[in-house]
């Protein structure tokens, strides 16, 4: 099984760019999540979507939008790249009550 | 807000045992986990437990939750060089997590 699949795994922009993160988990889950780990962090949440069809705000949703486009995609969008959103972003997926959730090996994001 | 708190680093031996500490705040948290990050890669569930147990053994790792205090500690038996890692400690509240800034681990010959 894939699991959780992060598309692009590294990318460069300029400041100001526009991009987005692609993510696809095939494990049927509900839930699935965006967060950034910056250094010296442990990961914060940008947003997730509880369910296919709502979206909802986390800790750092300011300069991000997402599309939960049908149960297994969940886009992350940069609509204009500041370098303070150079990280690394992961995406996860979370079946419910006593599962954890899965984890994508992540989107390496530089913003010059 | 809520928080979750971890030494930042930890220094071992190969073949001794590695102790990792955690101390968390929400009180509703149901789950807590323990994952493993290696340079580049993305994050490993290495082990969890239920909020209403006090320990979990699996294979090398023992897990200890002293709930009153909000207290977990992560044991790794006979560390090995591939046990070089961020650890991260994560509490679980009905699908909210929240995690510890990472406590990296180096194990030396």
């Amino acid at each position: 099984n894939a699991g959780v699949t992060q598309t692009p795994k590294f990318q460069v922009l300029k400041t100001g760019q526009s991009m987005t993160l692609q993510c696809a988990q095939d494990m049927n889950h509900n839930s699935m999540y965006w967060y950034r780990q910056d250094p010296g962090m442990g990961l914060r949440l940008i947003y997730y979507s509880a369910s296919e069809g709502t979206t909802d705000k986390g800790e750092v949703p300011n300069g991000y939008n997402v599309s939960r486009l049908n149960k297994r995609e969940f886009s992350l969008r940069l609509e204009s790249a500041a370098p303070s959103q150079t990280s690394v972003y992961f995406c996860a997926s979370f079946m419910g009550l006593d599962q954890p959730q899965h984890f994508g090996d992540g989107t390496r994001l530089s913003i010059l | 807000g809520e928080d979750v708190e971890q030494s930042l680093f930890l220094s071992v031996r190969e073949g001794d045992s590695s102790v990792i500490n955690c101390t968390y705040t929400d009180s509703s948290s149901t789950y807590l986990y323990w994952y493993k990050q290696e340079p580049g890669a993305g994050l490993q569930l290495l082990t969890y437990i239920f909020s209403n147990m006090d320990m979990k053994q699996d294979q090398r790792l023992t897990v200890l939750l002293n709930k009153k205090d909000k207290h977990l500690s992560l044991r790794i038996a006979d560390t090995q060089t591939g046990d070089s890692a961020i650890y991260f400690c994560v509490s679980d509240s009905w699908g909210k997590l929240q995690f510890g800034a990472g406590t990296q681990v180096v194990v030396t010959p």
